[in-house]
């Protein structure tokens, strides 16, 4: 069964443009969740979706937002980039969620923003 | 203070040595998780815990939900084992998980 698969893997931008980053789990999960991990914050939750649902929310701001398609992939969209969202941001799929089950984790999108 | 507390922050090993690395955590949760990451980013699901001890090859963990503590042991440490771990737990029924700082493993020949 194929992994996670993340794209772009790294990705360089501007100040004030926007980005979006794309997550495909493994087939069959139809949970996504959504990490920043940065040096000084470590890994923070962004956000989970099921079954094209945002479940829960970290504490991000408006400008951090995701959605989830009918075949499970789910896309994240950063707008008005600023430097402090230079970050690797990860994905990971589950059959259910984060409870009780286990959680797989893409190989990430370093974002640099300049 | 962190909800979860991992140490040591950094851990140096021979070859060989039986390793431990501890987590505590401050508020009820659902399940624990343990991770690996390797320098370039790849994150690596270890184990999942609810109660009581797993173990896989060399590594096992153990959960002691009274006292809200984990802790990883590696027995036999090897050079591949040099990674960062990390300690996660899903609090109470939220659907989301909240992480340690991480504990930085070097094992040397």
């Amino acid at each position: 069964k194929a992994g996670v698969t993340q794209t772009p893997r790294y990705l360089i931008k501007t100040r004030g443009q926007q980005v979006t980053l794309s997550c495909s789990p493994i087939s069959g999960h139809r949970s996504v969740s959504w990490y920043q991990q940065t040096p000084g914050q470590g890994l923070q939750f962004l956000f989970e979706y099921f079954s094209e649902t945002q479940r829960n929310k970290g504490n991000f701001p408006g400008r951090f937002s995701g959605r989830q398609f009918s075949n499970s992939r789910s896309e994240m969209n950063v707008s008005t980039l600023e430097l402090g969202d230079s970050a690797l941001y990860l994905c990971a799929s589950s059959l259910f969620g984060t409870s009780g089950y286990e959680q797989y984790f893409g190989p990430g999108t370093r974002l640099t923003v300049t | 203070k962190n909800e979860v507390e991992q140490s040591p922050q950094n851990l140096t090993a021979q070859e060989g040595e039986f390793i431990t690395i501890n987590c505590s955590y401050s508020v009820g949760i659902s399940a624990l998780h343990w991770l690996q990451q390797h320098p370039g980013g790849g994150i690596v699901s270890l184990f999942m815990l609810s109660s009581g001890k797993k173990k896989h090859g060399r590594l096992i963990a153990t959960i002691n939900i009274q006292e809200k503590h984990s802790s990883l042991h590696i027995t036999a440490s090897h050079p591949r084992d040099s990674a960062v771990y990390i300690c996660a737990v899903r609090p109470g029924t939220a659907s989301k998980l909240t992480f340690g700082t991480g504990t930085r493993l070097q094992v040397t020949l």
